[in-house]
This record gives C-alpha cells, structure tokens and sequence, in this order.
C-alpha cells in the first residue's frame, strides 16, 4: 500500500523554466512533509519541509505548496538550473513517526 | 551539514553468505539510525530503526534474524545480510538522526548490494 505517490517518474524542464513536482497521500494522520533531492550514486539530501498548519513554505528558489483537502502537496523550483537535475522524492510523517518516501520524479533540466 | 558515510559502497557476493554494511555519522553523535532499502524504480522502504544500545525496532515484514542491526556507538550502526539470496540484492541505505526534527535526518550515499 502505496502511502506517498509520486505519480510523474520523470520531467524535463527546459533551463529557467519552473520545474513543478507532485506528490500525492492517503493517510490523512500525516502531519509533516519533506521533499529530498537525490543525486545518482549518494544518499537523499533534505530540500525543504512544511507543516501541515501551513499551505506554503518558501526557501529561495523552491517553494512546497500543500492543499490538505486534496492531500496533495508540490514542488515548484524558479527557475530552473541544470544542477537541479536529480530524483525528488517526497516524505511524509505524522507525530514524528517514521518517514514515508514516495516513488521519486527524476528531473532533468535542460539547457 | 553532516556527514553520514557507508562502507561498502558495493558489493558482490555469492548467495549464502553473509555481508556486512557499516553506517557511520562522521561529525556528530547520532541518536538514532535508520536502515532503508529501495528496489529500482520503488521508493526507500523502511526496514528498522536502531538506538545505541539497545535492539532494533523492525518494520513488519522485514526478518530480524536475516537483517541483524548492531548500534554499538552514537556514530556506528552495522546491518548484516545473513545468508544472502539474490532476492536480497538491493539498494541499502543508512540514515541518522541528530536531533527529534526530521530535518536532522542525514543520509549515507548507500550500498549496492548483488548477491549471486
């Protein structure tokens, strides 16, 4: 039973372009989500987190926008550089819990 | 930020031994460890979580005596594949866990494990 989805195995995104990465739940106890960033052949690397008492957290170039209602939160990076080229993978956790990853998106930003 | 590292970073072996993989945190003491295991194209799959000294809390369906978890130090957590099949071949990827955040989740670069 799939919790966390990550409906897009990959996106490419022309370079300055926003690159906008989706992640779907189920369980409606999560409370916390985080999105990594995973480069080929080394571990994930934090990104950016929310709160679900928030729709929208902002860090430089990446947002996470969270529609609670629809239990669906996003990724939106502007704009897009190459180095962002990576897996994304979405996480969520409830009470501190154990994180719940999704598939992953592979982004490939292009020049 | 920290550093958390894996050894091996991959390893062949032939179906029936045993294959051990360290996880260490190289700049803090970590509270807890985390061991993952993600299979092509699925998403990092819990498998236990470890504090320093005491037993592994295993996730359901994930074999405590095939998985042995040893966390003897804040900055040393070992997963051992007893009797490896090929079925165990895999990507295993450790994490710790600095503080109650998961933010201060860090993550090793993981081990590629084919057993043959």
């Amino acid at each position: 039973d799939q919790q966390v989805k990550q409906n897009s195995p990959s996106l490419s995104v022309q370079e300055g372009r926003i690159s906008i990465l989706n992640c779907d739940y189920t369980n409606s106890m999560f409370d916390y989500f985080l999105w990594y960033k995973k480069y080929p052949a080394e571990g994930p690397t934090f990104l950016i987190s929310i709160s679900s008492i928030k729709d929208k957290n902002e860090d430089g170039r990446f947002t996470v926008f969270l529609n609670k209602s629809a239990k669906h939160l996003s990724l939106h990076i502007v704009p897009s550089q190459p180095g962002d080229s990576a897996v994304y993978f979405c996480a969520a956790s409830w009470f501190g819990s154990k994180l719940t990853f999704g598939t992953g998106t592979r982004l490939q930003v292009t020049l | 930020g920290a550093v958390v590292s894996q050894h091996p970073s991959w390893v062949i072996c032939k179906s029936g031994t045993s294959v051990k993989i360290e996880c260490r945190s190289l700049d803090f003491q970590a509270t807890t460890m985390f061991w993952y295991r993600q299979f092509p194209k699925q998403s990092l799959m819990l498998m236990a979580t470890s504090n320093e000294g005491s037993k592994a809390t295993y996730e359901q369906g994930v074999e405590k005596d095939k998985f042995l978890i040893n966390h003897a130090s804040l900055t040393l957590s070992t997963l051992t594949v007893t009797s490896a099949h090929p079925e165990d071949s895999s990507f295993y990827i450790c994490s710790a866990k600095t503080g109650t955040s998961e933010e201060t989740q860090y993550f090793g670069p993981g081990t590629r494990l084919l057993v043959l």
